[in-house]
């Protein structure tokens, strides 16, 4: 089964600054999604990105950035020009490619929750 | 604009209560799930569907149960409400495609056993 971990149960970043909030993940398969979801206050789960594991290449978001480290079995999320609008828990969540209609699931981390400083 | 229902913001109900949460989605999504959210476990999925009477269970779902008769609609039943399942529940949908497509959550109903 597949698992994700989430070291950081808090951050906080002033406005204006960057951060990096932390993703590992563990599993056998070499085809996969993996994405990072924001909750606010609302509590409205948003999709912010997303990344394909046979892509090299980092998916980017206007501020929002990943670097992707497959080997490492790590994916981090990087908010460059952090606002106040940004703070909410974050959850990274890994999907499995496989066709069968069980592989839509999402496995989700535990989340970390981010403090924007004004 | 893609709208997943849920029919309660907040819900408190006694132990032994048989419970209905209920989600409805606008998009013809084919995907339905049933997440719980507890704080520090991350959210956990308790079943989910992918067709209309499908169901599959997922990590946690002892003491639940799902009814998807119709494709807008998934409910998930607590048959007998329990202390530990006071949580906040968190219904999401989404097309069955390669490439995912997103998940798309509703609000979450906050349930509080007592």
């Amino acid at each position: 089964a597949q698992t994700v971990t989430q070291s950081q149960p808090e951050m906080s970043v002033q406005e204006a600054e960057t951060v990096t909030l932390s993703c590992t993940y563990d599993t056998s398969e070499s085809d996969y999604y993996l994405f990072w979801y924001k909750q606010p206050p609302s509590r409205q789960m948003i999709l912010v990105i997303r990344q394909e594991a046979y892509k090299q290449q980092n998916a980017t978001e206007n501020r929002f950035s990943v670097n992707f480290q497959k080997a490492a079995k790590s994916f981090s999320l990087k908010i460059s020009d952090s606002q106040l609008g940004d703070a909410a828990m974050y959850f990274c969540a890994y999907r499995s490619a496989k066709k069968k209609s069980s592989g839509d699931k999402l496995t989700f981390g535990t989340g970390t929750r981010l403090a924007v400083r004004p | 604009d893609v709208k997943v229902t849920q029919s309660s913001r907040y819900l408190v109900k006694r132990t032994g209560e048989k419970v209905f949460l209920e989600c409805v989605q606008d998009m013809d999504h084919e995907n339905m799930f049933w997440y719980r959210q507890d704080p520090g476990l991350g959210l956990r999925l308790i079943y989910f569907s992918y067709d209309v009477k499908m169901k599959e269970k997922g990590d946690i779902p002892e003491g639940y149960s799902v009814s998807r008769e119709k494709k807008e609609r998934f409910s998930l039943i607590l048959e007998s409400a329990s202390t530990n399942q006071t949580s906040m529940y968190l219904c999401a949908s989404s097309f069955r495609s390669r490439p995912p497509s997103p998940l798309h959550f509703g609000n979450g109903t906050r349930l509080t056993v007592t």
